[in-house]
């Protein structure tokens, strides 16, 4: 059983324009991490959330983690065809971090 | 900043051999160091947490005695697939948590290392 729940698992769309992956769970997270990773790579770290209701942004990336530190979003403005890859959600607890299952995001030119 | 390595990228090798693989953290001490497995189009799984100078603590279900852990320096672990078989063959991704994370936990990942057994 995942701790963090990602949807949608996958999302195609076309260039220009916008999305958003949510990141839900049930249990509260002392910070949350949001990665990017290409295939046959490792992990990205793209942003590490800390604050309830903490809105971070990175160029065309907003991350936003919930009041109760148990959910998290990212939404991408204008996608282009590199911001394909696996997006992954992380929680960190107990000294280590839960993975959600991952959002495939494929952006086509 | 904050780079991991892994070494090697891809090894091929025969039912019932053992393979080493290194991570390494290039530009930090890292307190602690985590070994993950990957299966194709999933997310990664946690196998073990290991910390410097002290025995590795594995996930339910992984086999200590199968995947070993060593974790001599601060900026180097190691994981060995003992007697490996086809089963084995996954991606396995290290990563590292610098001496001076915090409470943000923060991990940098290594690029992976794709295993295959024949």
């Amino acid at each position: 059983t995942q701790l963090l729940e990602q949807s949608p698992q996958f999302l195609s769309i076309q260039e220009g324009e916008n999305l958003t992956v949510y990141c839900n769970s049930s249990s509260v997270f002392s910070s949350l991490q949001w990665y990017r990773q290409e295939p046959g790579e490792g992990p990205v770290l793209l942003v590490t959330v800390v604050t309830g209701g903490e809105v971070k942004k990175l160029k065309r990336l907003t991350f936003q983690f919930g009041d109760a530190r148990k959910d998290s979003s990212l939404h991408i403005t204008a996608a282009q065809p590199g911001d394909t890859g696996l997006y992954l959600c992380a929680g960190a607890g107990d000294y280590k971090l839960s993975f959600g299952a991952g959002t495939t995001v494929t952006v086509r030119a | 900043g904050a780079v991991v390595s892994q070494h090697p990228s891809r090894v091929i090798c025969k039912s019932g051999t053992s393979v080493k693989i290194e991570c390494r953290s290039l530009d930090f001490q890292a307190t602690t160091m985590f070994w993950y497995r990957q299966f194709p189009k999933q997310s990664l799984m946690l196998m073990a947490t290991s910390n410097e100078g002290s025995k590795a603590t594995y996930e339910q279900g992984v086999e200590k005695d199968k995947f070993l852990i060593n974790h001599a320096s601060l900026t180097l672990s190691t994981l060995t697939v003992t007697s490996a078989h086809p089963e084995d063959s996954s991606f396995y991704i290290c990563s590292a948590e610098p001496r001076l994370a915090g409470s943000s936990y923060e991990q940098y990942f290594g690029p992976g290392t794709r295993l295959t057994v024949t």
